[in-house]
């Protein structure tokens, strides 16, 4: 079916080391979102993109980069990994961005950083 | 910076019961939604109530909204173990221009006992 696809699923990580987590739409959505969601303290947004060509800074971009080379892919890169990145990312796309319209979320990424 | 907040945390019913959550939020929004997440998958999307709407039905689900309290309550009736999952609340807020995110709630997590 239509939809988002993310990989890995999960995934064990060294502290220090770069990783690149995927995301994947196929609906030609012009937004995409990279949210980390924690025990207690919910869904937060990291990066977006209203537009292919642009991103922009969520509330917790620090330690993440994004890039929008196209419609369909948003890939989060973590430059240098920290404990602290331990979480599980997802992804969303919405029709378009910055209307606060609803999102398509993909099944995320488990990530621990060791 | 949590915009919504839903109520209970934790709600544990039979099924074939009603099951009712409520969301509370800060600031004027045009819209309110709620979304389904299964554990271990994303978030899905389930109804959007707009500012100048009270009341909106989707199957066994029951949305209200009143802006005077800054208040919405989703209900589910006749409940089934299927819908067991935790159920979030989300709002758009501006982070400035025309630029809406939504911002998310931490959540009600509902039990439905066969």
């Amino acid at each position: 079916t239509a939809g988002i696809t993310q990989a890995p699923t999960s995934q064990i990580l060294a502290a220090g080391r770069s990783m690149t987590l995927r995301c994947t739409q196929d609906m030609r959505h012009n937004a995409m979102y990279w949210y980390r969601q924690d025990l207690g303290l919910g869904l937060r947004l990291i990066h977006y993109s209203n537009t292919a060509g642009t991103t922009g800074k969520g509330e917790v971009p620090d330690g993440y980069s994004v890039s929008r080379a196209n419609t369909d892919d948003f890939p989060l890169t973590l430059a240098s990994a920290v404990p602290s990145q331990t979480s599980v990312y997802f992804c969303a796309s919405s029709e378009t961005g910055g209307r606060g319209q609803p999102q398509h979320f993909g099944d995320g990424t488990r990530l621990s950083i060791l | 910076s949590q915009q919504g907040e839903e109520d209970p945390q934790a709600l544990s019913i039979q099924e074939g019961e009603n099951a009712t959550m409520n969301c509370s939020y800060k600031t004027s929004i045009n819209n309110l939604q709620w979304y389904r997440q299964n554990s271990g998958r994303g978030l899905v999307h389930l109804i959007l109530i707009r500012s100048n709407e009270r009341e909106k039905h989707s199957g066994r689900l029951r949305v209200t909204l009143d802006t005077s309290k800054k208040s919405s309550s989703l209900l589910i009736t006749a409940s089934r173990a299927a819908d067991t999952a935790s159920y979030f609340c989300a709002t758009p807020y501006t982070t400035g221009g025309n630029n809406r995110k939504l911002i998310w709630g931490l959540g009600t997590s509902l039990a439905v006992n066969p």
